[in-house]
This record gives structure tokens, C-alpha cells and sequence, in this order.
């Protein structure tokens, strides 16, 4: 299996500029989430998708930010527009869920700066 | 914000000693979850605990869960310099989905 997979692996953009993240879970899992990392708050729930339904969006900073995920395959983080806050290490996780499923499989993650 | 919070912040340690390191969280968990993150990586799971469990062990790790206190502890046993990298408790509570992590542990072993 190919793990999750994450796009692009690096962004630099300018201030104001939209800025779209993608992820590729992995095939038969049911749940994928958006986290992001930064050093001085670590690792956030952004948003996150059961059965492609948006469950908990209660992370989500502000309405700068949006997620979709069309089909079972493919979910998009963005951002428009961007600020430089916004600069952070953004992961997808993907899950099976249900008893003994809980664990997280983690994409290598997008390393976004906002210049 | 985050659940849990790991002490020590860093732990510098030589290959073959043991590392150990805790994660402190404030509310009522129905697991509580490790994983390693390697420097530019993504997060991997390494091993979940149940509110219902005390100890689980699996390879060189061995998991303590506290409900009383709140509390977990991971132990690496016979480190090796493979095993340098960030170590995050997260927990989960009844709510699916919403994993909490803690700000994690940096572990240096040296050989």
C-alpha cells in the first residue's frame, strides 16, 4: 500500500495568493483528517471527514479555510488567501473506522511558508 | 488545544540505555495513543493503550496507563540510534475522531 499520500510536498507562496493542498488517502479507509503543525501550538485538528461527510470543522481557523472531499479517494485543504500565519507543516491522516481501528496513518505532510 | 503534555521536553541518551518519558492529559480518555515522528516525517503509530488497560507492551516499548492520575508513560528499551525522533501521546476521548495530541518528547540517542 501506497500509505497517504500528500501534494505538493513543499509551497512557498506570497501573502493574499490561494493556496490548495491535496491528499490521497489510503484505499478503504473511511475517515481522513486535517491537522496542521507549528511550533508554538503543535499539532491541530483542523477539520475532519467521515464517509466523505464533514464531522467536526470546529478546528478550521477561520472562513479563509476550507476542505472538501468529493469522493472516497481525494479530500483539498484551502486557503484563500493566504497570510503568513498560516505558514505550518499541514498533515493528512486517513483511519478505518470502527472497533479497533482508531489509529492514524499520516501522510509525509505539506510544508507550506507564506512570504 | 492539547490534551496531553509530555515531560520531559528533550531527553539526550546513549544506544542501549533506556528512554522514558510521560504524558500528563486533564480529561476522561477512552484510549491514549503514541506515535513517532522522525525529522521532516509524518507521524507513526507505534502503539494505543485502552482506558480499561493498565500495561501493553509491544517489541521495545512497553505502555503504563494511569486513569487515576491521568497519566501514561512510554519506555523504549535498548535504544538505538533509530529510535531518535519526537514521541507524541494523543489521546481519545468519547467523542471519535477528535485525537488529541500533546506537544512531545525529543529523543536524541547518540551511538
Amino acid at each position: 500500500d501506497a500509505g497517504v499520500i500528500q501534494s505538493p510536498r513543499h509551497e512557498v507562496t506570497e501573502m493574499g495568493q490561494e493556496v490548495t493542498l491535496r491528499c490521497k488517502p489510503i484505499s478503504g479507509h473511511n475517515s481522513l483528517f486535517w491537522y496542521r503543525q507549528t511550533m508554538m501550538r503543535g499539532l491541530e485538528l483542523l477539520i475532519y471527514f467521515n464517509n466523505n461527510v464533514p464531522i467536526d470543522d470546529s478546528g478550521m481557523p477561520e472562513d479563509r479555510f476550507s476542505a472538501k472531499m468529493p469522493n472516497a479517494s481525494f479530500s483539498t485543504l484551502k486557503i484563500q488567501p493566504s497570510e503568513p500565519r498560516d505558514s505550518a507543516v499541514y498533515f493528512c491522516a486517513s483511519s478505518l473506522a470502527g472497533t479497533d481501528s482508531e489509529k492514524l496513518f499520516f501522510g509525509s505532510g505539506t510544508q507550506l511558508s507564506v512570504l | 488545544s492539547q490534551q496531553g503534555e509530555e515531560d520531559p521536553q528533550a531527553l539526550s541518551i546513549q544506544e542501549g540505555e533506556n528512554a522514558t518519558m510521560n504524558c500528563s492529559y486533564k480529561t476522561s480518555i477512552n484510549n491514549l495513543q503514541w506515535y513517532r515522528q522522525n525529522s521532516g516525517r509524518g507521524l507513526v503509530h507505534l502503539i494505543l493503550i485502552r482506558s480499561n488497560e493498565r500495561e501493553k507492551h509491544s517489541g521495545r516499548l512497553r505502555v503504563t496507563l494511569d486513569t487515576s492520575k491521568k497519566s501514561s508513560s512510554l519506555l523504549i528499551t535498548a535504544s538505538r540510534a533509530a529510535d531518535t525522533a519526537s514521541y507524541f501521546c494523543a489521546t481519545a476521548g468519547d467523542s471519535w475522531g477528535k485525537l488529541q495530541f500533546g506537544a512531545g518528547t525529543q529523543v536524541v540517542v547518540t551511538p
